[in-house]
Parts: structure tokens; sequence; C-alpha cells
């Protein structure tokens, strides 16, 4: 089975852009996570969704958003982009019953510079 | 609320030496516990995680950790550390009502050298 892919891998923006990040989840698996990894703040919970719909929210402004689509893939967006936003973005999917047991797979990250 | 403290920020260690990387928690709910490898520029792996049962878990590239509920941790330990073993590592709490966060230690970085 193909692994978690994230696209692109590589992104540099400048202040005040917007962004738009993507994920395809390990077929079959309907629960999609991201995580915003800096060196100074560590890894931090940005949302999840399952099966189209977001159930849990971290503690990030209104800037970060999200979706999932039908297929189980999923975006995020960071509009209005602040230098504070450069970090690895980090997708992870796991199985369908979405239950917090469940093993997270993460895929390699989206590393974003903002300039 | 929850947190996790990973009590050692770099661990530098030898080829072929025993390892421990310390992870103690808090937390106000029952929660599953988890501990997460990052190899540079790559996400995160599990190698192994505690749901119930033995509080000795066994994990892949022989790893394994215990949970002690009493002191609230769940330390990791290899009995002999390779050069491939240089990475970071991260302890993780997750609560077991579902929707719910993976909360992450700060990790701890392996260095082993020969």
């Amino acid at each position: 089975k193909a692994g978690v892919t994230q696209t692109p891998r590589y992104l540099i923006k400048t202040r005040g852009q917007q962004v738009t990040l993507s994920c395809s989840p390990i077929s079959g698996h309907r629960s999609v996570s991201w995580y915003q990894q800096t060196p100074g703040q560590g890894l931090q919970f940005l949302f999840e969704y399952f099966s189209e719909t977001q159930r849990n929210k971290g503690n990030f402004p209104g800037r970060f958003s999200g979706r999932q689509f039908s297929n189980s893939r999923s975006e995020m967006n960071v509009s209005t982009l602040e230098l504070g936003d450069s970090a690895l973005y980090l997708c992870a999917s796991s199985t369908g019953q979405g239950l917090s047991s469940d093993t997270q797979y993460f895929g390699p990250g989206t590393r974003l510079t903002v300039l | 609320a929850q947190s996790v403290t990973q009590l050692d920020s770099q661990v530098p260690v030898f080829e072929e030496a025993p390892v421990e990387l310390r992870c103690n928690y808090s937390s106000s709910v029952s929660v599953y516990l988890f501990w997460y490898v990052q190899y540079p520029n790559q996400g995160l792996q599990l190698l192994l995680k505690y749901l119930s049962g033995s509080t000795l878990v066994k994990g892949i590239n022989g790893f394994e950790a215990e949970f002690n509920k009493s002191q609230t941790s769940f330390h990791l330990r290899k009995p002999s550390v390779h050069i491939s073993d240089t990475a970071e590592y991260f302890c993780a709490v997750r609560p077991f009502q579902a929707g719910t966060a993976l909360i992450f230690g700060k990790g701890t970085t392996l260095s082993v050298s020969s």
C-alpha cells in the first residue's frame, strides 16, 4: 500500500500570501489529521477530519482552515501568511473507525518557508 | 488537559550501549501512549503503543517501553543501539475519546556515535 503523500514537499511564500497544502491518505483511511512542527513549539495539533467532517480543532487562529473531500483527501489552507507560519506541516491518516487507539501514519510533510 | 514531558532533550550514546529515553505525562482522563521516531527530513513513524494489558510493550527495531501508571511514565529502552538509531524520538498521549488529538512531547534527540 502506498503511504501518506503530501504535496508540495517544499514551498516558499512571502508574508501576506495564502497557501494550500494537500494530503492523500493511505487507501481506506477515513481520518486525516494535520500537525504543525516548529523548533520552538514542537508538534502541535491543527485539526482532524473524519468522513468530510471536522471533528476537532487545535488552538490556531482562523487563518488556518482545512477540508476533506469524499475520497478522504484533505487540504489545509493558511491565509495572510506570517513569518511565524514557517514550519513543517505534517499530515497523518488512520483507519476507518477513527478511534483514538488507531495508529496514525504520517506523511513526509510540507516544509513551508515564509519570507 | 494533557501534557507530555520528555525529560532529556538530547541523549548522546556510543554504539552498542543501552539507552533509555524518559517520558512522563499528565492527564485528567485515561490515555493511550505512543512513541514515534522521526529521521531527518522524514515524517513520524510509530515505534510502539500502549493500549491496555501487559505494561511492557515491544515495538519495532528492538525498542520496548514500560508503562508505569503510578508514576505516569512511559520510558523507551533499547538494550543495544546502532548508528542508524540516530533520530528524534517523540512520546505522545491521546485520550480514549474518539476525535481527540495526539499530544506530543518536545522530543529527544538520540545521537549514536562509534
